[in-house]
């Protein structure tokens, strides 16, 4: 069975204090590893897709890397607006966008 | 560039009612997927359709349906609701395989 699973479940931070979110996965035929950011109340914002291992992916204070089991979300010297919730997804091989979400690390950075 | 709209943003139905929920996805994507997110379970894949014909189902039971328009405009529609349908569910829109975008959601209440 298809499964995503994200770590740890919460993490708090000083501002400033660099850290990084896991995402294991086990999707057949994996087509792409997506990251995303969830606000409170709101629908989650894409951050990347990842597609084979070893690609790295940046964004601002944020780079995503994908290995064959795992990929990780690193944060550097983050900004408490940077205080959300972080998504990873697989999405299966085949003609679809079915995404398989894991359950979220909620970040707090803290001033 | 509009993204993916979602309406209505709020409502709250009684037990054994049914309800409508509308997609507007992102000017020329085809492919429109619907989520159910709550606190308990996470973010659920429901169903998934491309050019008007659903290419995918998640494990809903059958009181959750949905469609697609020729215009790509999807709608989703739950029967019979239940307390438990209460949730967030978001639609999300898709050009191609690498970049899902998602709405803010509608937020539906069963009471």
């Amino acid at each position: 069975e298809d499964q995503v699973t994200q770590s740890p479940e919460a993490l708090r931070l000083q501002e400033g204090e660099s850290s990084s979110l896991n995402c294991s996965y086990t999707v057949s035929g994996l087509r792409g590893l997506f990251w995303y950011r969830q606000d409170p109340g709101k629908g989650p914002e894409f951050l990347f897709t990842l597609y084979s291992a070893g690609e790295e992916k940046e964004k601002e204070r944020l780079k995503a890397t994908l290995t064959k089991k795992e990929s990780f979300l690193h944060i550097t010297a983050p900004k408490p607006e940077d205080s959300a919730t972080y998504l990873c997804a697989g999405s299966p091989g085949g003609a679809t966008n079915k995404l398989i979400f894991g359950t979220g690390t909620l970040l707090a950075v803290q001033p | 560039k509009a993204g993916v709209t979602q309406t209505p943003r709020y409502l709250i139905k009684t037990r054994g009612q049914q309800v409508t929920l509308s997609c507007s996805p992102i000017s020329g994507h085809r492919s429109v997927s619907w989520y159910q997110q709550t606190p308990g379970q996470g973010l659920q894949f429901l169903f998934e359709y491309f050019s008007e014909t659903q290419r995918n189902k998640g494990n809903f039971p059958g009181r959750f349906s949905g469609r697609q328009f020729s215009n790509s405009r999807s709608e989703m529609n739950v029967s019979t609701l239940e307390l438990g349908d209460s949730a967030l569910y978001l639609c999300a829109s898709s050009l191609d395989k690498n970049t899902i975008y998602f709405g803010e959601g509608s937020w539906l209440t069963v009471v």
